[in-house]
């Protein structure tokens, strides 16, 4: 069965500086999808960034960018120049086209520090 | 507006009494999912639907029933809710199975159960 594993519950950084939020996962499929998900305190879900299996190109999106690892079934989310808007839990998903579940992490709490 | 809807959004109810949790959406989507949401678990997928009249179990769909008659519309349906549903559930439409399309959230339904 499909895993996703978030081994940080909880992370700080300070404002203006650099944030690497680790996700791993297990799967025995070759074609797959992963995103990072940020929830603010609104519980709102909002899409940050995607990565398709079958491209070789790390995602980015403005200050948002991963580090995707196939072999090694990591798929990590660095975030530049902290805002205290990114102050938020950021869940890590994966979702793979044979039975099309989609499976969360259990997420990391990021804290901005001003 | 594009947009997913559920209703309510806050539930308190007692064990054993039915109850229904709407979701709509306005986007003509085929697929139509539902998590609960608990701290420390993240986000678990129940049921999800590929298109009218199809659904299929997610991670824990024990105690839920999910009914797909038309595209817009996929309630979640307790018929005999325990106090171990108390959780935050969300719905969630994409506009197809392929991991490409955005899911789209809901606001979140909290709901407890005494």
């Amino acid at each position: 069965a499909q895993t996703v594993t978030q081994s940080q519950p909880e992370m700080s950084v300070q404002e203006a500086e650099t944030v690497t939020l680790s996700c791993t996962y297990d799967t025995s499929e070759s074609d797959y999808y992963l995103f990072w998900y940020k929830q603010p305190p609104s519980r709102q879900m909002i899409l940050v960034i995607r990565q398709e299996a079958y491209k070789q190109q790390n995602a980015t999106e403005n200050r948002f960018s991963v580090n995707f690892q196939k072999a090694a079934k990591s798929f990590s989310l660095k975030i530049s120049d902290s805002q205290l808007g990114d102050a938020a839990m950021y869940f890590c998903a994966y979702r793979s086209p044979p039975d099309d579940k989609i499976i969360f992490g259990k997420g990391t709490r990021l804290h901005i520090l001003p | 507006e594009a947009q997913v809807t559920q209703n309510p959004r806050y539930l308190i109810t007692v064990t054993g009494k039915k109850l229904t949790v709407t979701c709509s959406q306005n986007m003509n989507h085929e697929y139509m999912s539902w998590y609960r949401q608990d701290p420390g678990l993240g986000l678990r997928q129940i049921y999800y639907s590929m298109n009218v009249e199809v659904t299929d179990k997610g991670d824990v769909p024990e105690g839920y029933k999910v009914s797909r008659k038309e595209k817009r519309n996929f309630p979640l349906i307790l018929e005999s809710p325990s106090p171990n549903q108390t959780s935050l559930y969300f719905c969630a439409s994409s506009l197809s199975t392929s991991g490409l399309y955005e899911q789209y959230f809901g606001p979140g339904t909290r709901l407890t159960v005494t």
